[in-house]
């Protein structure tokens, strides 16, 4: 079964520093990986994606992530954190229905970003 | 583009009472919406899925009789919370998906209604 796993409930980092979230993908096919920014009562904003593609994928606001096979991983990375970036980050991973239909995501229990000035 | 909104963003009932939440793609057609509820400082747990015109997929464990969902259209999406109790409060989010089945879709997901039931 599909399923992903976030290392850390929270991070603290100071402004400017690298900000690094990490996740651990379970997966019995090629995962399709998601991270997802939810800032405080609202809903979330995809940050990123890997399909396949390119190993290293690069998102909004700066952020990146690289997909590794063999550590089963998908971190993410930005060079420099910024004050805005204190917020909730969810990795995900695309999870196909055994008997057909739409597939569905299933979430990491989260990462809480603070960043300190 | 790719803008979903849900009303109420949100909504305080009483106890015994049913409360509907609409999920709404302003600028693309759904052919699928999620909903989803969250605890505080909790992750994501999907609880439907549906597609337009179609029944609705729960997932294991919850009561399709309680929590209702029409897909009368490809851009809203309704969920009903019937005979609300206090543990129904929770942060409610829905998501739309547009195109073809593929496991490299996107979700574009609204901005959550907070349910209080008192």
């Amino acid at each position: 079964a599909q399923s992903v796993t976030q290392l850390g409930s929270h991070v603290s980092v100071s402004e400017g520093a690298l900000v690094l979230l990490r996740c651990n993908y379970s997966s019995s096919v090629p995962p399709y990986l998601f991270w997802y920014v939810q800032y405080p009562n609202q809903g979330l904003q995809l940050l990123l994606k890997y399909t396949s593609a390119a190993t290293l994928v690069k998102g909004i606001n700066g952020f990146e992530a690289e997909f590794k096979k063999s550590e089963t991983s998908f971190h993410l990375t930005k060079p420099s954190a910024h004050m805005s970036d204190a917020a909730e980050y969810f990795c995900a991973v695309s999870v196909p229905r055994r008997q057909g239909g739409s597939e569905k995501l299933v979430f990491g229990k989260g990462t809480k970003l603070t960043v300190n000035p | 583009g790719a803008v979903v909104s849900q009303h109420p963003s949100w909504v305080i009932c009483k106890s015994g009472t049913s409360v509907k939440i609409e999920c709404r793609s302003l600028d693309f057609q759904a052919t699928t919406m999620f909903w989803y509820r969250q605890f505080p400082k909790q992750s994501l747990m999907l609880m439907a899925t549906s597609n337009e015109g179609s029944k609705a997929t729960y997932e294991q464990g919850v009561e399709k009789d309680k929590f209702l969902i029409n897909h009368a259209s490809l851009t809203l999406s309704t969920l009903t919370v019937t005979s609300a109790h206090p543990e129904d409060s929770s942060f409610y989010i829905c998501s739309a998906r547009r195109g073809v089945s593929s496991g490299s879709y996107e979700q574009y997901f609204g901005p959550g209604t907070r349910l209080t039931v008192t």
